[in-house]
């Protein structure tokens, strides 16, 4: 597509629920990026996944959080047994060369807006 | 650990006034920089971006400087408008792989 996607725009869930976010990069983007943004807070960093490598996974911020990539292409971020803290604005971002360099940055999607009540 | 932060966490510039956003980050071995602006309800934009091996960039209206002595980072937007009322983030690239964004900067043009 011309831009990165994401659904849902908007996740209201209860507490103690999974839900599952999807990201549809732009085609032929080869990273892809999942962050996390609090009300009032700067971007937090939550997983990579570039080409066939294995995946960062390092800012996940616990077990509960997963995310795959299938095919290389779409993506799915997982929140098992959500909790209030969960709720935030999770963005994707893809781009076309390794750590985005060389001019292209980072291609966002609006976010999806989970609330967990 | 690294860090990137702001300033100021809201700036009101008058229509037409130029505006000067700051970042501040922590890791000198960051070598590569990104300004986005977020609208409400969007994800981030790329604006502009900026090596250290370069201390000013420009684009249309907008500029960025690059002090890598005092590692601060500034983005100068010229003959604000209204559309240019956002949130803005530097964002800093140390590894290759993934960048570190700071809280962002809420700029308000007042028409």
């Amino acid at each position: 597509g011309a831009g990165v996607s994401q659904s849902p725009s908007n996740k209201v869930t209860e507490k103690g629920k999974d839900v599952e976010l999807r990201c549809d990069p732009i085609s032929g983007h080869t990273a892809l990026y999942w962050y996390r943004q609090s009300l009032g807070q700067g971007l937090e960093f939550l997983i990579y996944f570039q080409g066939n490598s294995a995946p960062d996974k390092s800012g996940l911020p616990s077990d509960r959080f997963s995310a795959e990539r299938t095919g290389g292409s779409v993506s799915t971020l997982t929140i098992q047994r959500t909790q209030q803290e969960d709720s935030a604005v999770y963005l994707c971002a893809s781009s076309l060369v390794l750590g985005a360099q060389g001019g292209y940055g980072y291609t966002f999607g609006s976010g999806t807006r989970l609330t967990v009540v | 650990g690294e860090s990137v932060g702001l300033h100021l966490p809201t700036l009101s510039v008058q229509e037409g006034d130029n505006s000067i956003i700051n970042c501040a980050y922590s890791n000198s071995a960051s070598d590569y920089f990104i300004w986005y602006k977020q609208e409400s309800g969007k994800g981030p934009q790329f604006i502009i971006d900026i090596r250290s091996n370069m201390d000013k960039r420009q684009g249309q209206r907008v500029t960025v400087l690059l002090n890598k002595t005092v590692k601060h980072l500034s983005l100068q937007i010229a003959a604000t408008q209204p559309g240019d009322s956002a949130v803005y983030f530097c964002a800093e690239n140390a590894r290759g792989n993934q960048f570190y964004f700071g809280t962002g900067t809420s700029l308000t043009v007042i028409p």
